[in-house]
């Protein structure tokens, strides 16, 4: 059974900074592009960023480049978010999905929240 | 950017009927969508992906058309279960944009 599991949500000031992570568990993680989706309380779905099996290529979205690094450890069946430079804006749940053939979102973890705020 | 547009961004039905969300991309994204359904404090859930496969375990009530622009995702026959919001996606460039959603209420 494939199961994400994030962590590292928290308060923050803004300004500050936050490294979330998710471990995987299931399949064979250092095979598949892993990403990072977030969404404000009350709003839809915003995808922030994505990185290859071999770390080779990353993605981001206009909104966080610059401010937030996505890095993969296939040892430990890992991805994590660095997010540095935190704004209010960026207050919302994170997921980390998993992309499937199509680059789909095929599976998703069940979320953490972080909260930027004075 | 690609921007994707759902409609409508609500919609009020009763458990047995036919629904019809649609959504559009801003340029052709050839087959590269994707709905998902979401209910509140649950992460998404994949329903279609390529536009009309459906994922596994999803109910065959389920079902996606569309190329190009233009794309419909299709409930037969609304279940209690489906009340939910509904969100598109395009996976044919980055950044990987999300249609804005629609929300299914109950009547």
């Amino acid at each position: 059974e494939v199961q994400l599991v994030e962590s590292g949500g928290g308060l923050v000031q803004p300004g500050g900074s936050l490294r979330l992570s998710c471990a995987a568990s299931g399949f064979m993680f250092d095979n598949y592009f892993m990403n990072w989706v977030r969404q404000a309380p009350g709003k839809g779905l915003e995808w922030v960023s994505y990185i290859s099996s071999s770390s080779s290529t990353k993605s981001y979205a206009d909104s966080v480049k610059g401010r937030f690094t996505i890095s993969r450890d296939n040892g430990k069946n890992s991805v994590y978010l660095q997010m540095n430079s935190l704004r209010v804006e960026d207050t919302a749940v994170y997921y980390c999905a998993r992309d499937g053939r199509y680059s789909q979102f095929e599976y998703w973890g069940q979320g953490t929240l972080v909260t930027v705020s004075s | 950017d690609i921007q994707m547009t759902q409609s409508p961004s609500s919609l009020s039905a009763s458990v047995g009927d036919r629904v019809t969300i649609t959504c559009r991309a801003s340029q052709s994204i050839s087959s590269y969508l994707n709905w998902y359904q979401q209910k509140p404090g649950k992460a998404p859930n994949l329903l279609i992906f390529a536009a009309s496969s459906l994922q596994s375990g999803v109910p065959s009530r389920f079902s996606g058309i569309g190329s190009g622009t233009d794309f419909t995702l299709t409930i037969s026959s609304l279940q209690p279960e489906d009340f939910a919001t509904y969100y598109c996606q395009q996976s044919y460039s980055t950044p990987r944009t999300f249609g804005q959603g629609t929300k299914v209420e109950i009547k």
